[in-house]
């Protein structure tokens, strides 16, 4: 139980376009969820926090015009990174957090999107 | 804000052997989970361990809630565990950090 998918696993795009990635939870509710990203050899940087049917919450630094997130249900976030350019190439990792007796903390991850921007 | 310190920052080791990986924080925390990172980044989760200790299979992990740490425990390792291990802290704003990672190598 608790499987997080995302979608697309890897994408190239060309600077200037945008690009949209989904996180679903698949066996579960996701309250909710949370979007990452990872620099070669570095840790996870937090990018924002979002709950269903309401507003995300985005990390300082992070943009909220450049990077949209949508929670529109329990089982999906979507984040769409807006004009693309290079150095917004990364590794971006979804998360998703329901309630679960006894574990309403736990975080489960999807398996990550490649993004490179050319 | 809250700081998660991750030690050793690499390890590489024979198979067999046995390793333990710290995690330090700075702050009362909510909850603590250990997560390996593979080859192809997929995070897979390993413990969720706010205190206590717990155990699975060749893998253990004990956090000191008191006094603000964790400790990740691989024994008899093998080279599928090679990969980065990350802790990670929910505080009390609900904010998930992650620390530095240790990155493991078992070597044949």
């Amino acid at each position: 139980g608790a499987v997080v998918s995302q979608h697309p696993s890897w994408v190239i795009c060309k600077s200037g376009t945008s690009v949209k990635i989904e996180c679903r939870s698949l066996d579960f509710q996701a309250t909710t969820m949370f979007w990452y990203r990872q620099f070669p050899k570095q840790s996870l940087m937090l990018m924002a926090t979002s709950n269903e049917g309401s507003k995300a919450t985005y990390e300082q630094g992070v943009e909220k015009d450049k990077f949209l997130i949508n929670h529109a249900s329990l089982t999906l976030s979507t984040l769409t990174v807006t004009s693309a350019h290079p150095e917004d190439s990364s590794f971006y990792i979804c998360s998703a957090r329901g309630v679960m007796k006894g574990r309403s903390g736990e975080q489960y991850f999807g398996p990550g999107t490649r993004l490179t921007v050319t | 804000g809250i700081q998660v310190e991750q030690s050793p920052p690499d390890l590489i080791l024979q198979e067999g052997a046995n390793s333990t990986l710290r995690c330090n924080f700075s702050d009362s925390v909510n909850n603590l989970q250990w997560f390996h990172q593979n080859p192809w980044g997929q995070l897979i989760n390993l413990f969720y361990i706010p205190s206590g200790t717990k155990q699975n299979g060749r893998l253990s992990a004990t956090t000191v809630a008191t006094e603000r740490y964790s400790l990740l425990y691989i024994s008899s390792s093998q080279t599928t565990d090679s990969g980065v291990y990350f802790c990670a802290v929910d505080s009390s704003a609900s904010k998930i950090i992650f620390g530095s990672g240790t990155r493991l190598s078992i070597r044949p």
